[in-house]
């Protein structure tokens, strides 16, 4: 069966300073990835996707994350947050239509 | 273009009281999803439709819950009676592909 793994459930840095948040995934077939964004009381934003081609996707907000099938994972970074990134981050792959999600990795940037 | 609109985007009630949610996909969308998400864990899918149809609905506790979609556009979730694990932001997606799913911003609902 599909699943997602989100390592860290939240992660503290500083304005300016690089962040990764991991994702693991499993799947028995061609995977797609996703990783998508939830501000405070809003719905989830999409961020970036991997379906095929280049193993390095680039989002919105400055993101990007390297689909690794040997390690099957799809880390998700920035080389420098901001306060705005403040948010929960969500993993998910998508098994024929339907996106199974992970447990999500609460960001937080401090000033 | 306007978004997943969703509504009420509060609700309280008892247990056991019923409680119904509304959703509005994007213009032309023609799958609606409805997720779960409880406090700290991911959106968890109840139920998929395509048009007025019923795509996938194996996640839904159906002694409780209920879902339409008459007409192809909006729709509806219903809880009767609501539990207390039933706390949870119910998120309404729509996609117009069946790949890149749009999300409203949910109804929060708390059972006392």
């Amino acid at each position: 069966a599909q699943s997602v793994t989100q390592l860290d459930s939240q992660v503290p840095v500083f304005e300016e300073a690089p962040v990764e948040l991991r994702c693991n995934y499993s799947s028995s077939v061609s995977v797609y990835l996703f990783w998508y964004v939830q501000y405070p009381n809003q719905g989830l934003q999409l961020l970036l996707k991997y379906l095929s081609g280049s193993t390095l996707v680039k989002g919105i907000n400055g993101f990007e994350a390297e689909f690794n099938k040997s390690q099957t994972s799809f880390h998700l970074r920035k080389p420098s947050v901001h306060i705005s990134d403040t948010a929960e981050y969500f993993c998910a792959v998508r098994v024929t239509d339907k996106l199974i999600f992970g447990t999500g990795t609460r960001l937080q940037v401090f000033p | 273009e306007a978004g997943v609109a969703q509504s009420p985007r509060y609700k309280i009630i008892e247990k056991r009281q019923s409680v119904a949610f509304w959703c509005n996909p994007i213009s032309g969308h023609a799958t609606l999803y409805w997720y779960q998400q409880i406090l700290g864990q991911g959106p968890k899918l109840l139920i998929q439709f395509q048009n007025n149809g019923v795509v996938d609905d194996s996640q839904l506790p159906k002694d409780r819950f209920s879902a339409e979609r008459l007409k192809g556009v909006d729709s509806t979730l219903k809880i009767q009676p609501a539990k207390l694990e039933d706390s949870a932001v119910y998120l309404c997606a729509s996609s117009f592909d069946r790949e890149d799913q749009y999300f409203g911003a949910g109804t929060r609902l708390s059972v006392l």
